[in-house]
């Protein structure tokens, strides 16, 4: 089946500082990826879509100069959290998608990174 | 359907019952259906899912009904075992052009399985 890696799994950074989480495809090519939010107890908010190649858009009420997301390659993308605060802290999720695979396995989620900024 | 609330509701179930886990979307032009399970700390897993042109759809111990008419989303499992306490979310996507992919989630219920 259908594998994302995402690293790190976790990690706490002091304020001010960036943090960089990767979201690797491993055995497909994603044309998309999507990046979401998850604070305690709450769903998962969508905060920008890439496709390869191009300029990530980002959802309303998100700022894209603090959360820089790069997709370079089919199978790589990297949300970085720049000048990283405590109110960033949360569960960050990336899901890469592939049109090219059947509709209902066209999603695929990594296992999340813990960001907890002291 | 929207995420709102800071609090996840809450369904206690026996081990050996039927689960059904509602969910009311907001989006009439929303398409495809998607249930997750997401256990704590990780990423969400596939469930079942379901298209607009169908009202359920079955797979291994679960059901997924969709109303178009009210907008409104179920899913059932049957005879929960306590593997399956988790929570589960539903999410939407219309699949035009400009939204295609774009998955937003519903607020999520807790299943607690009790033995």
């Amino acid at each position: 089946g259908a594998v994302v890696s995402q690293h790190p799994s976790w990690v706490i950074c002091k304020s001010g500082t960036s943090v960089k989480i990767e979201c690797r495809s491993l055995d497909f090519q994603a044309t998309t990826m999507f990046w979401y939010r998850q604070f305690p107890k709450q769903s998962l908010m969508l905060m920008a879509t890439s496709n390869e190649g191009s300029k990530a858009t980002y959802e309303q009420g998100v700022e894209k100069d603090k959360f820089l997301i790069n997709h370079a390659s089919l199978t790589l993308s990297t949300l970085t959290v720049t000048s990283a605060h405590p109110e960033d802290s949360s569960f960050y999720i990336c899901s890469a998608f592939s049109r090219g695979r059947y509709l209902e396995r066209g999603y695929t989620f990594g296992s999340g990174t813990r960001l907890t900024v002291v | 359907g929207e995420s709102v609330g800071l609090h996840l509701p809450t369904l206690s179930v026996q081990e050996g019952d039927n689960s059904i886990i509602n969910c009311a979307y907001s989006n009439s032009a929303s398409d495809y259906f998607i249930w997750y399970k997401q256990e704590s700390g990780k990423g969400p897993q596939f469930i079942i899912d379901i298209r607009s042109n169908m009202d359920k759809r079955q797979g291994q111990r679960v059901t997924v009904l969709l109303n178009k008419t009210v907008k409104h989303l179920s899913l059932q499992i049957a005879a929960t075992q306590p593997g399956d306490s988790a929570v589960y979310f539903c999410a939407e996507t219309p699949l035009t052009t400009d939204s295609w992919g774009k998955l937003q989630f519903g607020a999520g219920t807790q299943v607690v399985v009790t033995p």
